[in-house]
């Protein structure tokens, strides 16, 4: 069974610093390996979508990547703002027909002004 | 495109009574879709995937009689919350499952408060 993991669980940074928040997940078997944003008492909005012959997608100030065979996935955040303070939340999509999703329990990042 | 709406967004019911929480796919028809709950500070946990025409499939754990869903047409899918009790209070968020970009677009989620 699919297992995802995300490191670290929270992080806090000032204001203009760039970081990486990191996932890994078990069973690289994954079709496709998707980033989302979650704040406070809301839903999910999605980040990035990463299918499994990619390596990496991007979009303005996020980039992540897929590196199936280390089992990793990467979302890398430049110029951190205080409006990205949310949760992020890795999940990888299950193949063999059942387009399941498993998440990680999550990055909860704080950006200081 | 893609917009997955929920209905309702938040709802208090007393403990015993039951509560239907609606899934629709605006601009598309979903075969399946699926339901999650969410406890404070916790990751969203499946509890079902929902085909369209057929019955639901369930995670260990979560109880089919007291969680019952219902995926009648290809763009709505209903969660209802049977006898509800103060420990079913949670998130529940819904999405479809898009078969042209395999992907899952998501609901904005039900908040249920059971007093």
């Amino acid at each position: 069974k699919q297992e995802v993991t995300q490191i670290p669980a929270a992080l806090s940074v000032p204001e203009g610093e760039n970081l990486v928040l990191n996932c890994s997940f078990t069973d690289s078997a994954i079709y496709n390996l998707q980033w989302f944003r979650q704040d406070p008492g809301k839903g999910l909005t999605s980040l990035l979508l990463i299918q499994s012959s990619q390596r990496e997608q991007t979009s303005g100030r996020l980039n992540a990547s897929l590196d199936k065979s280390s089992g990793r996935s990467t979302l890398y955040i430049a110029a951190s703002q205080p409006g990205d303070s949310a949760t992020y939340l890795c999940a990888a999509y299950s193949g063999a027909g059942s387009y399941q999703l498993t998440f990680g329990k999550g990055t909860k990042l704080s950006v200081i002004p | 495109g893609a917009v997955v709406s929920q209905h309702p967004s938040w709802v208090i019911c007393k403990s015993g009574t039951s509560v239907k929480i609606e899934c629709r796919s605006l601009d598309f028809q979903a075969t399946t879709m699926f339901w999650y709950r969410q406890f404070p500070k916790q990751s969203l946990m499946l509890m079902a995937t929902s085909n369209e025409g057929s019955k639901a499939t369930y995670e260990q754990g979560v109880e089919k009689d007291k969680f019952l869903i219902n995926h009648a047409s290809l763009t709505l899918s209903t969660l209802t919350v049977t006898s509800a009790h103060p420990e079913d209070s949670s998130f529940y968020i819904c999405s479809a499952f898009q078969g042209a970009s395999l992907e899952q677009y998501f609901g904005p989620g039900t908040r249920l408060t059971v007093t």
